[in-house]
């Protein structure tokens, strides 16, 4: 079975706070992706990286890095949270086995409020 | 550029309807896949079905049932006598060769009333 986790279900922290949000795949997967989700905004990705070490913005990278240094983990990192930050964030991983059709299976996201 | 159209944004019907909701794709590229995806209120994304740009055979999967038409560049995805647990926001996406995103639809709210 796929499985993709996120270390938090739900998160809060104050504005300037350091924010880590962690994903885990077991799939052995190449790709994995950092989401946002926003009410009226739909999924935006926010980064992408394809292999260990690797990465690519997203269409809205601004005020968040990543990291890969293990092609099982990849983490979302938020220097300074700001309110602006509060979102629904999921990840998701990928394999190449099948191209551009593979699939991309998400875990259970992680509910980030800043205050 | 590429780009999916869910134009239904909430659907509400009672147990035991049928209800379709729509996903119209624009691409140029000739070789893509499109993907449907549903979002309980839990917020995981779980994947429903994926199919490429050379196979039009519709697809059945128990009371899920997928249209897909090129001629109307159309992924519809239909619910058969539907229940409260299909609840959910559904997502349809565009996968092409161009760009390694996901082009993903607005998504449509579907509500099964008891």
């Amino acid at each position: 079975d796929v499985k993709v986790t996120q270390s938090s279900r739900y998160l809060v922290k104050r504005t300037g706070e350091k924010v880590f949000l962690e994903c885990v795949q077991d799939m052995d997967h190449e790709n994995m992706f950092w989401y946002r989700q926003d009410p009226g905004l739909g999924l935006r990705l926010i980064y992408f990286s394809y292999d260990v070490k690797m990465k690519e913005k997203g269409d809205i990278p601004e005020g968040y890095s990543v990291s890969r240094e293990k092609k099982e983990r990849f983490s979302l990192i938020l220097e300074s949270a700001s309110t602006n930050q509060t979102s629904m964030y999921l990840c998701a991983s990928r394999g190449l086995a099948g191209g551009l059709g593979e699939t991309q299976y998400f875990g259970p996201g992680t509910r980030l409020l800043v205050l | 550029a590429q780009k999916v159209t869910q134009a239904q944004t909430e659907i509400s019907v009672v147990e035991k309807e049928d209800v379709t909701l729509d996903c119209v794709y624009e691409t140029r590229d000739t070789t893509y896949y499109l993907f449907w995806y549903k979002q309980p209120p839990s917020g995981e994304l779980v994947f429903l079905i994926r199919r490429n740009s050379f196979d039009e055979q519709n697809e059945i999967s128990g009371r899920y049932s997928w249209n897909f038409q090129k001629s109307t560049s159309s992924f519809n995805f239909t619910i058969t006598a539907s229940q409260v647990v299909d609840s959910a926001v559904y997502f349809c996406a565009l996968s092409v060769q161009s760009n390694y995103q996901l082009i993903w639809g607005a998504g449509t709210k579907l509500i099964i009333k008891p």
